[in-house]
C-alpha cells in the first residue's frame, strides 16, 4: 500500500532562518507527491508538486521541494521562514496508475510555528 | 465568493440524528471529494465522485452516504450520527484535466455530536 510519513508533528523555527518540513513516502511505482498548506480555520491549499524531471520543485510562496529517490523523501524548505509561514503542512502521494483515479494518500501533517 | 463552499461551518447535534453537511462549487470541476480530519490522522478519504453518475466509497466510508444532486453539488449525510463521528470535514474538487490536478478544499464544515 502507497503511504507517506511526517515524522515531526512539530517544527519550530526563527524568523529568517531557513525551515525544512520533511516527509518520506512509500509506493510501489512511480511516485507523484504533493505538498499542502492549512491555515487555521481554512481548508488546505496547493503548494506545489512532483511528478517528474527536475528533483527541485518550485511552489507558492517562497517554498519548493527537494524530491530523493534514493531516500524515498520529498522535503518541504524555504530559505527564509516568515512569521505568516505559520500553518499546518501536509504531505501528500497520489494513489492508482494511469489517469482514472486521482486519490490522495495524505500524511498527519507537520505544525509549522515561525517565531518572530 | 469562495470557490467551494461548504454549509454550514459549524454543527452540534446529538447522537442518533441524521444530519447533511452541503457542498458547492463554481470551478467546474467534474471530481469531487468528502475527507474528514482527526487530529493526529491527517485526511481521510470518506467518498468520492468523477461525475454526477458515478460516486465511490473511500477509505472511511461506514456511517455516511453521499449525493450528488449535480455537477456542483456534493452533499454528505450521517444517517445516525454517533460520538465518534465529531471531526472537522472537508469538500474538494479537481479538474478532469487529468490525474495530477490540485484538490481545491472548502473552508471545512467543524461538527460535534454529543
Amino acid at each position: 500500500a502507497q503511504s507517506v510519513a511526517q515524522p515531526e508533528d512539530q517544527v519550530n523555527v526563527a524568523e529568517g532562518n531557513p525551515l525544512t518540513v520533511k516527509c518520506t513516502y512509500s509506493v510501489s511505482g512511480n511516485p507523484y507527491l504533493f505538498w499542502y498548506v492549512q491555515y487555521p480555520n481554512r481548508g488546505l491549499q496547493f503548494l506545489l508538486k512532483y511528478i517528474t524531471g527536475d528533483n527541485l520543485v518550485k511552489g507558492s510562496y517562497g517554498f519548493e521541494a527537494e524530491f530523493n529517490k534514493s531516500q524515498t523523501s520529498f522535503h518541504l524548505k524555504k530559505p527564509s521562514a516568515l512569521v505568516s509561514d505559520s500553518a499546518l503542512y501536509f504531505c501528500a502521494v497520489r494513489e492508482g496508475y494511469g489517469g482514472a483515479t486521482n486519490k490522495l494518500i495524505f500524511g498527519t501533517g507537520t505544525l509549522l510555528a515561525v517565531q518572530p | 465568493d469562495a470557490d467551494v463552499t461548504q454549509t454550514p461551518r459549524n454543527r452540534i447535534t446529538k447522537t442518533g440524528k441524521r444530519i447533511m453537511l452541503e457542498c458547492s462549487q463554481t470551478k467546474g470541476h467534474d471530481r469531487m471529494y468528502w475527507y474528514r480530519q482527526d487530529p493526529g490522522l491527517g485526511l481521510r478519504l470518506i467518498y468520492y465522485s468523477f461525475d454526477v453518475k458515478d460516486i465511490n466509497k473511500g477509505e472511511i466510508s461506514d456511517g455516511y452516504s453521499v449525493s450528488r444532486q449535480a455537477q456542483a453539488k456534493f452533499s454528505l449525510s450521517l444517517e445516525s450520527a454517533i460520538p465518534n463521528q465529531t471531526a472537522l470535514y472537508f469538500c474538494a474538487t479537481s479538474d478532469f484535466g487529468g490525474y495530477l490536478q490540485p484538490q481545491h478544499f472548502g473552508d471545512g464544515t467543524r461538527l460535534s455530536i454529543l
